[in-house]
């Protein structure tokens, strides 16, 4: 079936980095867009950061820019979040999600990984 | 960014009671509109995209309309299992966004 596996979270301190991956399995994971949403404790969703099909297209939002990198090998299925220069901020749980179409709805969802930046 | 405000933000509801919840987009997103449901403790569910087309498997009473800056979600009949947060987002145009959420509660 299709699914999504996020891995790679933890507990990292103020200013170090960690690297998350997404293990797509189900579908045909080189013609689909990929996204990663994050949400902090008790709060809602935010969009971190996209990818094209191709990987030619990433995209990142203001507050990650310059810190995070989307990237993705379509020939091992994976999506991957290169995450640096951490903040407390960035304590969320992160989640990988499928685009149905560019420009289109996160069909599905993985089921997320914690990650927790403390000092 | 484009931002969406939902309302309301939190509902106590009734089993059997028809429930709607809008969002509101800060500038045209042609459509770009789709609806999510979250329960404690697990991911978000894809439940209406584009506006109004119900995503596979999802339950009948959900629906979705709305056009322009203003959509809504609307479950016609509640049960028990829709105890959620609902959260609309918009892929008109990055950054993508998404709304704070609609929190249901049974009363």
């Amino acid at each position: 079936q299709v699914q999504l596996v996020e891995s790679g979270g933890g507990v990292v301190q103020t200013g170090r980095s960690l690297r998350l991956s997404c293990a797509a399995s189900g579908f045909t994971f080189s013609t689909y867009g990929m996204q990663w949403v994050r949400q902090a404790p008790g709060k809602g969703l935010e969009w971190v950061a996209g990818i094209s099909d191709d990987g030619h297209s990433p995209s990142h939002a203001d507050s990650v820019k310059g810190r995070f990198a989307i990237s993705r090998d379509n020939s091992k299925s994976t999506l991957s979040l290169q995450m640096d220069s951490l903040r407390a901020e960035d304590t969320a749980v992160y989640y990988c999600a499928k685009e149905a179409g560019s420009y289109d709805a996160f069909d599905i969802w993985g089921q997320g990984t914690t990650v927790t930046v403390s000092s | 960014e484009i931002v969406l405000t939902q309302s309301p933000d939190f509902q106590s509801v009734t089993p059997g009671e028809k429930v709607t919840i809008t969002c509101r987009a800060s500038q045209s997103i042609d459509g770009k509109l789709h609806w999510y449901q979250q329960k404690p403790d697990q991911s978000p569910k894809l439940l209406i995209k584009s506006a109004s087309q119900s995503f596979s498997g999802v339950p009948s009473r959900f629906t979705g309309s709305g056009s322009g800056t203003d959509f809504t979600l609307t479950i016609k009949s509640l049960e028990a299992e829709d105890v959620a947060t609902y959260y609309c987002h918009q892929s008109y145009r990055l950054p993508y966004t998404f709304g704070q959420g609609t929190k249901l509660e049974i009363k």
